[in-house]
């Protein structure tokens, strides 16, 4: 079954709005998530680094004000965008670090801005 | 820093014949090689995962890579295509950061189409 779950899979929103992805760990606690940018036919993008209980660390280029990550307990890390704007559609996938550091991988939310 | 370069980004096989994808990397120390498969709408999926074992690593599916240090090299490979195998194949390198190899970088990927 699912390791990782990310909710919503699709969601479409008005420009300037701000929409919420949610990345659930399901079998194992997560002190550590990711969240990667899929571009149409392109490759993932690291965004950010989750980390339970403090502050994300991003990538070089990523704008922390409109990528809001919190990461509150240890199965669960969500990513903002706020004020999305049509450049922000994209494809988002989170992934979660096992305590063997193997790398698990949700199934993605395709978020599209109108 | 270290980089994935994928050669082809499209590659189609005829079912039953042999699936060859390619994969060069570029690390200043001793990496740590992966190989994804992502189907449509869905997100990656471990295929197989170099950690300075064995040299010819064997995956799901029937797919297996061979890391090669003087030709940079970590290829894709599996002997017979099934029609199942179609989908979007990424490679990827990570080096120990603070003890986790975690941090991975991806090449561009390479759409594999099986074609009957």
């Amino acid at each position: 079954g699912a390791v990782v779950s990310q909710h919503p899979s699709r969601v479409i929103c008005k420009s300037g709005t701000s929409v919420k992805i949610e990345c659930r760990s399901l079998d194992f606690q997560a002190t550590t998530m990711f969240w990667y940018r899929q571009f149409p036919k392109k490759s993932l993008m690291l965004m950010a680094t989750s980390n339970e209980g403090s502050k994300a660390t991003y990538e070089q280029g990523v704008e922390k004000d409109k990528f809001l990550i919190n990461h509150a307990s240890l199965t669960l890390s969500t990513l903002t965008v706020t004020s999305a704007h049509p450049e922000d559609s994209s494809f988002y996938i989170c992934s979660v670090k096992s305590h063997t550091g193997e790398l698990f991988f949700g199934e993605g939310s395709r978020l599209t801005v109108l | 820093a270290q980089s994935v370069t994928q050669l082809g980004s499209h590659v189609s096989v005829s079912e039953g014949a042999l699936v060859l994808l390619r994969c060069n990397y570029s690390s200043s120390v001793p990496p740590y090689l992966f190989w994804y498969v992502q189907y449509p709408n869905q997100g990656l999926q471990l295929l197989l995962k170099y950690t300075s074992a064995a040299t010819l690593v064997k995956g799901i599916n029937g797919f297996e890579a061979e890391f090669k240090k003087s030709e940079t090299s970590f290829h894709l490979t599996k002997p017979s295509a099934h029609m199942s195998d179609a989908a979007e194949y990424f490679c990827a390198v990570s080096v120990a950061s603070g003890g986790s190899n975690y941090k991975l970088t991806f090449g561009k990927g390479t759409l594999l189409t099986v074609n009957p």
